[in-house]
C-alpha cells in the first residue's frame, strides 16, 4: 500500500527566508508525486508534479521539488518565501494516471513579517 | 476552462438527516474522485469513478454513504443518515492524465 509521511506539522519562517518542506513516501514502484497547497476554506491547488525524467521539477509560485529515489523523498523548496505563501501544504503519491492519490497529513506554513 | 464545481459550499444539518453533495468535473475528465478531509488532516479517498463505473469504493462507508455518476459526468455523494462524525469537508476532484484538479469543497456540519 502506498503512504506519505510529512514529518513537520507546523513550520514558521520569516518572509524572505528559504523554505524546505519534507515528504517521504512508500510505494513499491516508480511513484507519481505531487505537492498541493490549500489556503483556508479553499480546495487544493497543484504546485508541481513528478512523473518521470528530470528529478528536479519546477512548479508555480517559485516552488521546486527534488525526487530522491534512494531516500524515498520528494521535498519541496522555495528560495525566498513571501507572506502570501502561508497555507497548508500536502504531499501526495499515486500509482499512475487515473489512479488514486494518497495524501500526507499536511504541513502548515506560517510566515512572519 | 471552468474548474471543478461543487455545491453546496456549506451545509448544516441535524444528525440523522440526509444530505447530498453535487460535483461537476472539468469537461473531458473521465476520472472523478470524492475525498473526505477532516480538520487538520489530508484528504482521504472515498470513491473513484472511471466514467460511470465506480472502480474503487473500498473506503466508502456503504451503510450510510452512496454515490452515483450518471452518464459519466456529474456526480452526487449522499449521506443518510448523517452522524456527528461526518462533519468534514467533502472534496471532489477530476483528472484526465493523472493530475487531480480539485473543487473548493463542501463543508458539512452535523449538529
Amino acid at each position: 500500500a502506498q503512504s506519505v509521511t510529512q514529518p513537520d506539522i507546523h513550520i514558521t519562517v520569516s518572509e524572505g527566508a528559504s523554505l524546505e518542506l519534507r515528504c517521504n513516501y512508500s510505494y513499491g514502484a516508480t511513484p507519481y508525486l505531487f505537492w498541493y497547497v490549500q489556503s483556508p476554506g479553499q480546495g487544493l491547488q497543484l504546485l508541481l508534479k513528478y512523473f518521470s525524467g528530470d528529478t528536479l521539477v519546477q512548479g508555480i509560485k517559485g516552488f521546486e521539488a527534488e525526487f530522491k529515489r534512494s531516500q524515498s523523498s520528494f521535498n519541496l523548496r522555495k528560495p525566498s518565501v513571501h507572506w502570501s505563501d502561508a497555507a497548508e501544504y500536502f504531499c501526495a503519491v499515486g500509482a499512475g494516471t487515473a489512479s488514486k492519490l494518497t495524501f500526507g497529513t499536511g504541513t502548515r506554513l506560517q510566515v512572519t513579517l | 476552462e471552468a474548474g471543478v464545481v461543487q455545491s453546496p459550499r456549506y451545509k448544516i444539518i441535524e444528525k440523522k438527516q440526509p444530505v447530498a453533495f453535487w460535483c461537476n468535473p472539468i469537461s473531458g475528465h473521465n476520472t472523478l474522485y470524492w475525498y473526505l478531509q477532516n480538520l487538520g488532516q489530508g484528504p482521504e479517498l472515498l470513491i473513484r469513478y472511471e466514467n460511470e463505473e465506480a472502480v474503487d469504493d473500498s473506503q466508502l462507508p456503504k451503510d450510510r454513504f452512496s454515490a452515483e455518476r450518471l452518464k459519466g459526468v456529474d456526480s452526487t455523494l449522499k449521506i443518510q443518515p448523517a452522524e456527528l462524525g461526518d462533519s468534514a469537508v467533502y472534496l471532489c476532484a477530476s483528472s484526465r492524465t493523472g493530475e487531480l484538479f480539485f473543487g473548493e469543497g463542501s463543508r458539512l456540519t452535523v449538529l
